[in-house]
């Protein structure tokens, strides 16, 4: 199985371009997450959805835009880069959304904003 | 909003040593979880706690929901060099259905052979 697959894995943006952060799992899963680790800072959610169609606010969402136009894709949007938005961002997806469903990990993308 | 406050920051430990690290929060938490991440991976899950009071094994880690709900802690017995990585806690606050968690800052585990 391939779980939660993220592209690219690396990438150097220059100030005030865009790009698309690619997030794609093939388990069926309802429930996706954008986060970002900084260090020292652990993981903060950037995004949401709990289903094709609906996306929320996490606790950073501030320069970043996500659609969820099907189940399996829930790609994370940077419209004009900026230095803080260098990071390491990892999607996450569950089955569902109570307490006994774990997050299951994509292997993240780099990304450095110059 | 809510935080979890993890410490140590970080350890450099010799091999066979054991190793402990802990989670607080100001807030009640109904999850708590431990997560480890190993260079240019996701978080992969290690133990889930889901009762005050639950004392969980797997391996040789232990984790411990504390009974106040505020608080939990790992620990690694006799460390070898592939437990490097880093530790982060993780819990669902609240009665939200969404899944969101809240996540530590990490413990960045070193090894020593």
């Amino acid at each position: 199985n391939a779980g939660v697959t993220q592209t690219p894995k690396f990438r150097i943006l220059k100030i005030g371009q865009s790009m698309t952060l690619q997030c794609t799992q093939d388990m069926n899963h309802n429930y996706m997450y954008w986060y970002r680790q900084d260090p020292g800072m652990g993981l903060k959610l950037i995004y949401y959805s709990v289903g094709a169609g609906i996306t929320d606010k996490g606790e950073v969402p501030n320069g970043y835009n996500v659609s969820r136009s099907t189940t399996e894709d829930f790609p994370l949007r940077l419209e004009l880069a900026a230095p803080s938005q260098t990071s390491v961002y990892f999607c996450a997806s569950t089955s569902q959304g109570g307490r006994n469903s774990p997050l299951h990990f994509g292997n993240g993308t780099r990304l450095t904003v110059t | 909003g809510q935080q979890l406050n993890q410490s140590p920051q970080s350890m450099f430990i010799q091999e066979g040593e054991d190793v402990s690290m802990n989670c607080t929060s100001s807030s009640i938490f109904n999850t708590w979880l431990w997560y480890k991440q190993e260079p240019g991976e996701g978080p992969v899950l290690l133990i889930a706690l889901y009762k005050a009071g639950e004392l969980t094994s797997n391996g040789r880690l232990t984790a411990q929901f504390g009974i106040t709900r505020k608080d939990s802690f790992l620990n690694i017995s006799a460390s070898i060099p592939s437990d490097v990585g880093i530790y982060f806690c993780a819990g669902h606050a609240g009665s939200s259905n969404t899944g969101k968690l809240i996540f530590g800052q990490g413990t960045t585990l070193q090894v020593k052979p």
